[in-house]
């Protein structure tokens, strides 16, 4: 069964402690694996795709890199306002459809 | 802006009622999906439309009923039959039908049993 895990579930830092956050996937094949970020009470804003093996992007204090089982969302020294919810998302093939299979979420508080 | 309007942000219903959630685009997408986010899970998907007049069912679509007339819009309706509906709404979309495309998402409705 295709299934994405995140963890870990929690996570307390501060501010300027780097860490990573991790999601690991089953599936056979990948189309694309995305981030978000999620404010509680908002809807996920995009982050990053990733399409490929060795494929890494950046964004501000965030970095998100893919292997063929997972992927990984590391944040340098982040601030207070990075706490939120970090959300991994998978499309499975076969190309063309519908489907998109999320992670529950890693929630991140980063402490002043 | 281009974006995906949801509403109403907070919704109240009662027991044997209906309520409809409006999902409204800009974007040009040609796809729309609406999921259910509920504490400690993952998104689950309630339905998806691909292109106008057509919508298939996801994985928890039994209690709720849509619609796509227009390219812009995909209301929800959540009817009496869904027996656990208080929760967090979430209407996205994605352009073209291929792979790989990302999905982006509306600030998301508030749906609560009173």
């Amino acid at each position: 069964e295709d299934q994405v895990t995140q963890s870990p579930e929690a996570l307390r830092l501060q501010e300027g402690e780097s860490s990573s956050l991790n999601c690991s996937y089953t599936v056979s094949g990948l189309r694309g694996l995305f981030w978000y970020r999620q404010d509680p009470g908002k809807g996920p804003e995009f982050l990053f795709t990733l399409y490929s093996a060795g494929e890494e992007k950046e964004k501000e204090r965030l970095k998100a890199t893919l292997t063929k089982k997972e992927s990984f969302l590391h944040i340098t020294a982040p601030k207070p306002e990075d706490s939120a919810t970090y959300l991994c998302a998978v499309q499975p093939p076969p190309s063309g459809t519908y489907k998109y299979i999320f992670g529950t979420g890693t929630r991140l508080k980063v402490l002043a | 802006d281009g974006g995906i309007t949801q509403s109403p942000k907070y919704l109240f219903r009662k027991e044997g009622q209906n309520v409809t959630l409006s999902c409204e685009q800009n974007l040009n997408h040609d796809a729309m999906y609406w999921y259910r986010q509920d504490p400690g899970q993952g998104l689950r998907l309630i339905y998806y439309s691909q292109i106008v007049n057509d919508f298939q069912k996801g994985d928890i679509a039994e209690g709720y009923s849509v619609s796509r007339e227009k390219k812009e819009s995909f209301p929800l309706t959540v009817t009496s039959a869904q027996k656990n509906p208080t929760a967090f709404y979430l209407c996205a979309s994605i352009t073209g039908q291929g792979s790989g495309n990302t999905i982006y998402f509306g600030e998301g409705s508030w749906l609560t049993v009173v």
